[in-house]
């Protein structure tokens, strides 16, 4: 297996604009994460989705932010209009329920000027 | 509820021994965690212990857990220059598969 696979790795834009990230957990795994990691923040748990439906996305910073994870391979988070505080690494992880583990993508650096 | 703990930085000399220490508040958590993360990568989990055990051991790693205190330590014998990363702890809290992480301890290791 491949991993968790995130695109695009590096994402540079400009404030305003719309950016999408991109997210294909592990196959069978059927919880998905999304995290973003700052200096000052760490690592903030985002939404996450069990069986392909939102559990809690208390962690989204505002309406900015949404996500969405149409099939069990594939989940976008999206920013509109993205802002220079956004400008972070953001995580994809995938929850292997049989063995309790988490796996996380390498991830999507982000800087929005 | 649920809340990760974890000492910023630490610093140890090659061939030391490094303690990473982390504190939990959630009693139900049935797994707990320690992630690595090398600069510029994700996540990589490192290893776990469940939650009925006091101790675990893999090659140069023990883990050891003391649930009456929720504190959760990482050992790290023979500590290498490769062994300089953050490291995670996190905890299972068994609702809906949620993994909370601690802020991260980074640790040095000085040649």
């Amino acid at each position: 297996d491949a991993g968790v696979i995130q695109s695009p790795r590096h994402e540079v834009t400009e404030m305003g604009q719309e950016v999408t990230l991109r997210c294909k957990p592990i196959s069978g795994h059927n919880s998905l994460f999304w995290y973003r990691q700052t200096m000052m923040r760490g690592l903030e748990l985002l939404i996450y989705f069990n069986n392909n439906v939102p559990i809690d996305d208390s962690g989204m910073p505002e309406d900015r932010f949404s996500a969405k994870m149409p099939n069990a391979s594939f989940s976008t988070l999206k920013i509109q209009p993205s802002e220079p505080r956004d400008s972070a690494v953001y995580f994809c992880a995938s929850y292997d329920s049989i063995n309790e583990k988490l796996f996380f993508g390498s991830g999507t650096q982000l800087s929005v000027l | 509820g649920e809340d990760v703990e974890q000492s910023l930085f630490l610093s140890v000399r090659e061939g030391d021994s490094s303690v990473i220490n982390c504190t939990y508040t959630d009693s139900s958590s049935t797994y707990l965690y320690w992630y690595k993360q090398e600069p510029g990568a994700g996540l990589q989990l490192l290893t776990y212990i469940f939650s009925n055990m006091d101790m675990k051991q893999d090659q140069r790693l023990t883990v050891l857990l003391n649930k009456k205190d929720k504190h959760l330590s990482l050992r790290i014998a023979d500590t290498q220059t490769g062994d300089s990363a953050i490291y995670f702890c996190a905890e299972n809290t068994g609702s809906y598969q949620k993994v909370t992480f601690g802020t991260g301890t980074k640790l040095q290791v000085i040649p």
